[in-house]
């Protein structure tokens, strides 16, 4: 079985400020990918990052850095300089040769 | 535009009625990937398709169906619908397996009644 699990069902942060959304895993392959997916208010899903576990050097996309913690199994999402923009809902996912598992999301709102 | 391009993006339909769900997978992308949004839950894996062939089953229920045409775009079939089948069904593709991640298309967003 394979499962994502975010514990935060929402936070804020204000616009500038840096945030971090936690996301724990559990999978039984040796080979898989992680995922963290935006969905803004348009519902459109929108994938933020991706990460190899085979990789040990944290992926970074401009703003968007992760922190794998392999044998914690621990994918966390930090967003610096928080922009309006980055309101919305925030999936991890975890993807094997099979299947790719979504968490239950965290709703991030960017405040003024 | 992410290339994946679903149609309808929205439909109204009367309970027991069928309906059918169609996708275009981005150009050069041979799996695609069915997913139901119920309102305010994380997306549930419904099934996969790979150059034709079915590859992977999840939580689908039997009332549901899908297929992958030559031309690589796919169909989901919803019949004897229920109140409770209302949700976004989304459809992704990608090149092959997950390793790089899906891309979405912008769902069909149905609605029983």
């Amino acid at each position: 079985a394979q499962t994502v699990t975010q514990s935060q069902p929402e936070m804020s942060v204000q616009e500038a400020e840096t945030v971090t959304l936690s996301c724990t895993y559990d999978t039984s392959e040796n080979n898989y990918y992680l995922f963290w997916y935006k969905q803004p208010p348009s519902r459109q899903m929108i994938l933020v990052i991706r990460q190899e576990a085979y990789k040990q050097q944290n992926a970074t996309e401009n703003r968007f850095s992760v922190n794998f913690q392999k044998a914690a199994k621990s994918f966390s999402l930090k967003i610096s300089d928080s922009q309006l923009g980055d309101t919305a809902m925030y999936f991890c996912a975890v993807g094997t040769a099979s299947k790719l598992t979504f968490g239950t999301g965290t709703r991030l709102q960017v405040t003024l | 535009d992410s290339g994946v391009t679903q149609t309808p993006k929205h439909l109204i339909t009367a309970t027991g009625q069928r309906v059918t769900l169609r996708c275009s997978p981005r150009s050069g992308d041979l799996s695609v990937y069915w997913y139901q949004q119920s309102l305010d839950q994380g997306l549930q894996f419904l099934i996969q398709y790979y150059n034709g062939e079915e590859r992977a089953k999840g939580n689908i229920l039997e009332r549901f169906s899908a297929q992958q045409f030559p031309d690589l775009h796919s169909e989901l079939n919803l019949s004897s619908l229920e109140l409770g089948d209302s949700a976004l069904y989304f459809c992704a593709s990608s090149v092959q397996g997950q390793n790089y991640g899906y891309t979405f298309g912008s769902g069909t967003r149905l609605t029983v009644v």
